[in-house]
């Protein structure tokens, strides 16, 4: 099965910094990567993915690459903010049918020094 | 829209007990997803539901669990008997075909 590997598992900046986190995947199946912010007691909600046939998309602060040949992607997040901090999860997956098997990383805590 | 809604959000056994969650997905959604994660890690998927078939439960440990999605809709997952480990949060969620997972709030488990 999928085993995904993510780095690091915490990170602090300063406010307006920019924050990069790395993950790697195993099968080469997988075709479909999304990020998930989670905070505190809450529910993990998507914030950008990106499927196999793109090597880079962004969202305003927010952008992901992906390199199919390595199998890694990475999640950058610029001029961050207080409200940034959270713990971040990639995940990867194979299409199964019309829907995705997710396999998520171990997450990486952000911090965002005011 | 509304939301995955699940309940209880909060619940206290004791070991060797049984409990059951409840799942409710956006409406219209036919996949259900239920993940169990244990503090400090990501979700991991116990089972995949297209609208009321198992589409996936290769990580569900039968033994002690079980989950059905009667009529499509709604869902139930069930522990009987819960052990010390089984202590996490378990998340229900839902997607559309080709499109992303919503999460519910979730459960959380507490198994003394």
């Amino acid at each position: 099965g999928e085993n995904v590997e993510q780095h690091p598992s915490t990170l602090s900046v300063q406010e307006g910094d920019s924050a990069v986190i790395k993950c790697t995947y195993s099968d080469s199946a997988s075709n479909y990567f999304p990020w998930y912010k989670q905070e505190l007691g809450k529910r993990p909600q998507l914030i950008i993915d990106i499927r196999s046939n793109v090597g880079e998309k962004k969202d305003q602060r927010i952008a992901v690459t992906l390199n199919k040949t390595a199998k890694h992607f990475s999640l950058h997040i610029t001029e961050t903010q207080p409200e940034d901090s959270a713990v971040y999860f990639c995940a990867a997956s194979p299409s199964v049918g019309s829907n995705y098997k997710l396999t998520f990383g171990k997450g990486t805590l952000l911090t965002v020094n005011p | 829209e509304a939301g995955v809604a699940q309940s209880p959000r909060y619940k206290i056994i004791e070991k060797r007990q049984s409990v059951a969650f409840w799942c409710n997905p956006i409406s219209g959604h036919a996949t259900l997803y239920w993940y169990q994660q244990i503090l400090g890690q990501g979700p991991k998927l116990l089972i995949q539901f297209q609208n009321n078939g198992v589409v996936d439960d290769s990580q569900l440990p039968k033994d002690r669990f079980s989950a059905e999605r009667l009529k499509g809709v709604d869902s139930t997952l069930k522990i009987q008997p819960a052990k010390l480990e089984d202590s996490a949060v378990y998340l229900c969620a839902s997607s559309s075909r080709y499109n992303e997972q919503f999460f519910g709030p979730g459960t959380r488990l507490t198994v003394l």
